[in-house]
């Protein structure tokens, strides 16, 4: 089945600097990849997502790339702020049964 | 819209009883329905998937009778955690998709955080 790797564990950047997190998939088939941000205690907000015809998306600060030749994709986000600090997941979904594959998630420490 | 709920968002349980988790899309319909368990500092583990009308698919190693799940109705799921133990404390969180449409988009409850004493 589908398994999804993710790095790094955890990723301390400076305020406004850029971070970026990086996902590996293993099965071809997976066509669409959205990435979660999760506060302690609470559910799960998509920021963003992906789909297998598009190479890459932007929202604001936040950006995705997908190279499905590699089977990576990686979330960027520039100009880091306090309110950045969360911990991220990457997922991948395919149409056989729409159910998401998590990957292990990042913890983003924003610095002041 | 897309608004999920679940309830309680938490509960403290005795070992040996039964807790019920609901889970409600509030403003749409919703045949599927997947419910996860979050240990601490760990991703989210899918336990099932839980589709209007018939029977649960578990996961590998999810135990179908400890953890029963209902899906009556296009806005309900109800997980019940049977003769729950310590080690089943945990963060449950279920999530549900919109009825028709062919979607991967996967809209999230709460939360419920149960603790087993």
């Amino acid at each position: 089945g589908e398994n999804v790797e993710q790095h790094p564990s955890t990723l301390s950047v400076q305020e406004g600097d850029s971070a970026v997190i990086k996902c590996t998939y293993s099965d071809s088939a997976s066509n669409y990849f959205p990435w979660y941000k999760q506060e302690l205690g609470k559910r799960p907000q998509l920021i963003i997502d992906i789909r297998s015809n598009v190479g890459e998306k932007k929202d604001q600060r936040i950006a995705v790339t997908l190279n499905k030749t590699a089977k990576h994709f990686s979330l960027h986000i520039t100009e880091t702020q306090p309110e950045d600090s969360a911990v991220y997941f990457c997922a991948a979904s395919m149409n056989s049964n729409y159910q998401l594959i998590w990957g292990a998630g990042t913890k983003l420490i924003i610095k002041p | 819209g897309a608004v999920v709920s679940q309830h309680p968002s938490w509960v403290i349980c005795k070992s040996g009883t039964s807790v019920k988790i609901e889970c409600r899309s509030l403003d749409f319909q919703a045949t599927t329905m997947f419910w996860y368990r979050q240990f601490p500092k760990q991703s989210l583990m899918l336990m099932a998937t839980s589709n209007e009308g018939s029977k649960a698919t578990y996961e590998q190693g999810v135990e179908k009778d400890k953890f029963l799940i209902n899906h009556a109705s296009l806005t309900l799921s109800t997980l019940t955690v049977t003769s729950a133990h310590p080690e089943d404390s945990s963060f449950y969180i279920c999530s549900a998709q919109i009825s028709g449409y062919l979607t991967h988009e996967q809209y999230f409850g709460p939360g419920t955080r149960l603790t087993v004493t």
